[in-house]
């Protein structure tokens, strides 16, 4: 089946520093993925989309400075916390989908920030 | 905006037993997808339903869409200690974006 690796899986930072998140579709294309934050007991609220080659698309109140991603080959994609903060201690998972135009839709292992 | 209700919220049965969890859309659904998660940790994808009435199902996971595609049940056959963790349902459209349930938490008592 189809795998996502997100890394690192857990990562504490001071505040003020940034920290960059990597996404990568180990076995296939993924032409779109979406970024997700959920806190502790929380469903997962999708923060972005972002597509290969072009700009991510952020959902409504999320800061485009401050979550910046790139989509840079159809194999990865990146997210950076800029100047962290304690409240965006979070656990961010991304998803993939491929470009085989089936609608499934496959999630990282997540990663868990934590901002002191 | 979409809205997905999912009930019951948690659920603690005994291993052997038959359960069985909601997932309610205040829209019309494209695709409904289920996924399961162990606290801190990915989401596994389990099954996705596009059509009205379409059942699917994986070993002992059941999964169904109402004909009118704006409610879904997922279904567990003779629980096991490995079926616990949270299920979540999630709506999805061509855009691929994803909007999920709150979880239903379950725990299967040997």
């Amino acid at each position: 089946g189809a795998v996502v690796s997100q890394h690192p899986s857990w990562v504490i930072c001071k505040s003020g520093t940034s920290v960059k998140i990597e996404c990568r579709s180990l076995d296939f294309q993924a032409t779109t993925m979406f970024w997700y934050r959920q806190f502790p007991k929380q469903s997962l609220m999708l923060m972005a989309t972002s597509n290969e080659g072009s700009k991510a698309t952020y959902e409504q109140g999320v800061e485009k400075d401050k979550f910046l991603i790139n989509h840079a080959s159809l194999t990865l994609s990146t997210l950076t916390v800029t100047s962290a903060h304690p409240e965006d201690s979070s656990f961010y998972i991304c998803s993939a989908r491929g470009a085989s135009g089936d609608y499934e839709q496959y999630f990282g292992p997540g990663t868990r920030l934590t901002v002191t | 905006s979409q809205e997905l209700e999912q009930s019951p919220q948690s659920l603690i049965v005994q291993e052997g037993k038959n359960l069985t969890i909601n997932c309610t859309s205040s829209k019309t659904l494209y695709g409904l997808y289920w996924y399961k998660q162990k606290y801190g940790e990915g989401l596994i994808f389990l099954m996705m339903l596009q059509k009205g009435g379409e059942e699917k199902s994986h070993e002992k996971i059941t999964a169904k869409l109402d004909e009118k595609k704006q409610q879904s049940s997922l279904h567990i056959t003779a629980s096991q200690p490995s079926h616990a963790g949270i299920y979540l349902c999630g709506a999805g459209g061509y855009t691929g974006k994803l909007i999920f349930g709150q979880g239903t938490t379950l725990q299967v008592k040997p």
